[in-house]
């Protein structure tokens, strides 16, 4: 049974390219949430999507960022025009239904690490 | 205030000896509380959680809630040099079920 799976685990992007990352949730779930962690910060919450919708998007920037799940295929978040501030490392999570309160787990990926030069 | 505050370390304690990691909130209304390991450069771990007052225990891990003092912490009992990791502290607010991360203790047990 796979886990979250992420990628890439490592990309490297100038300033203004644009960097997409690609979240596969656990088998069964439809849940998906992204989190950022910058350096020497804690996990920031940023969007909760499931399939074909966006339910939360209150941590997201509100421009270059946007993230989908499509019916098929997996969640991915889209940075435009990157720029240095952006590197950190990006983890997608994945739950059953609910998550937190309901008592179901929310399992984390192995993350994507970001780094803009 | 922040929402969810720990003491970023690091805590140093000899192999074999408790840890214990402590973790404040402010949010009244959090219901369900979480503690994560993150090894360096790797993702969280779910450790342990905990939804209403008093003592959980899993093997060597004690998670203590206690909502009227806005507290949650996690106890390691018989620390081994492979706890050696950042814990983090979460809760979720019941708002679509995203979580509040505090910043993490650092957590170093030496031999």
């Amino acid at each position: 049974n796979a886990g979250v799976m992420q990628n890439p685990r490592h990309l490297v992007r100038r300033r203004g390219q644009e960097a997409r990352l690609r979240c596969s949730p656990m088998k069964g779930h439809s849940h998906v949430y992204w989190y950022r962690q910058l350096p020497e910060e804690g996990l920031k919450f940023m969007v909760y999507l499931q399939k074909e919708n966006i339910i939360d998007e209150s941590g997201m920037p509100k421009e270059r960022f946007s993230a989908e799940f499509p019916k098929e295929g997996p969640s991915i978040l889209r940075i435009q025009q990157v720029v240095r501030g952006d590197s950190a490392a990006y983890f997608c999570a994945s739950s059953p239904s609910t998550g937190g309160s309901s008592g179901n787990t929310i399992y984390f990926g192995e993350g994507s690490w970001l780094t803009v030069v | 205030q922040k929402e969810v505050e720990q003491n970023s370390g690091p805590l140093s304690v000899p192999e074999g000896a408790i840890a214990s990691l402590n973790c404040t909130y402010s949010d009244r209304v959090s219901q369900s509380f979480f503690w994560y390991r993150q090894y360096s450069g790797k993702s969280p771990e779910l450790i342990m959680s905990i939804y209403s007052n008093g003592d959980k225990e899993d093997g060597r891990f004690t998670a203590q809630l206690n909502k009227a003092s806005q507290y949650v912490s996690l106890l390691i009992r018989d620390s081994q040099p492979s706890d050696s990791a950042t814990y983090l502290c979460a809760l979720d607010t019941g708002t679509a079920s995203k979580l509040t991360f505090g910043t993490g203790t650092r957590l170093q047990v030496t031999l």
